[in-house]
């Protein structure tokens, strides 16, 4: 089963640059990777997809190696409204459809003024 | 609807009673998932459908725990015998195909709460 990783927590101050790298080392090769963001009292929203190399849009831009073993979510001036909790997902290696999509621990950033 | 329902949004029950949590997925939504999170958690993995079935029951925590889909739409989970530790805020979500390149979209859950 594919397992993620990321850091438990990270703090910014607005106007900064987050990055969140997570680790994937079970990824399969038709696993896409998917980010999303969850407020308190929310169901997570979709941020961004990948599968390799770099996608970027006006959220945020996702950074994929070569390897696809990991993949970093770079949040660009972050502001108060950016605290959340960033889920990195990807899709069961062993499955064909009807994946179980695991989402891992998620990252809590905390954007300070 | 415009987005994933969930109703009720939120639920006390008493220890020992069933409770039923129901969604409604985004209309021409093939796959429909259910998570559960505890307080200050990540999302558990409970079930998901195809259509009306179920391929993957492996995320139910018991068998108390029950979920089905009619119509290829609306789905009900349903917890019997509530315990305490059932506590959470139950989460579905549907995407147009059960593929990881695929967005999930989800409901923003019923609180579920076992005294």
């Amino acid at each position: 089963l594919a397992k993620t990783t990321q850091p438990i927590s990270m703090d910014s101050y607005e106007g900064q640059e987050v990055n969140i790298t997570c680790s994937h080392n079970n990824i399969a090769t038709n696993d896409y990777i998917t980010w999303y963001q969850q407020f308190p009292s929310q169901g997570p929203r979709f941020i961004i997809q990948g599968y390799k190399t770099k996608v970027t849009n006006e959220v945020a831009s996702l950074f994929i190696p070569a390897d696809r073993k990991s993949s970093t979510l770079s949040l660009p001036r972050v502001s108060l409204s950016d605290t959340a909790v960033y889920y990195c997902l990807v899709g069961d290696p062993q499955g064909a459809a009807g994946n179980k999509l695991t989402f891992g621990g998620g990252t809590r950033v905390l954007v300070k003024p | 609807g415009a987005g994933v329902s969930q109703s009720p949004s939120n639920k006390v029950t008493e220890k020992g009673k069933d409770v039923e949590l129901r969604c409604d997925p985004i209309s021409g939504h093939t796959a429909l998932y259910w998570y559960r999170q505890s307080l200050g958690q990540g999302l558990e993995f409970l079930i998901y459908f195809q259509g009306n079935s179920a391929p993957d029951k492996s995320g139910l925590p018991s068998d108390r725990f029950s979920a089905e889909r009619t119509g290829g739409s609306v789905s009900t989970l349903t917890i019997q015998r509530t315990q305490q530790e059932d506590s959470a805020v139950y989460l579905c979500a549907s995407s147009l195909a059960p593929a990881t390149n695929e967005k999930l979209f989800f409901g923003s859950g019923t609180q579920l709460s076992v005294l």
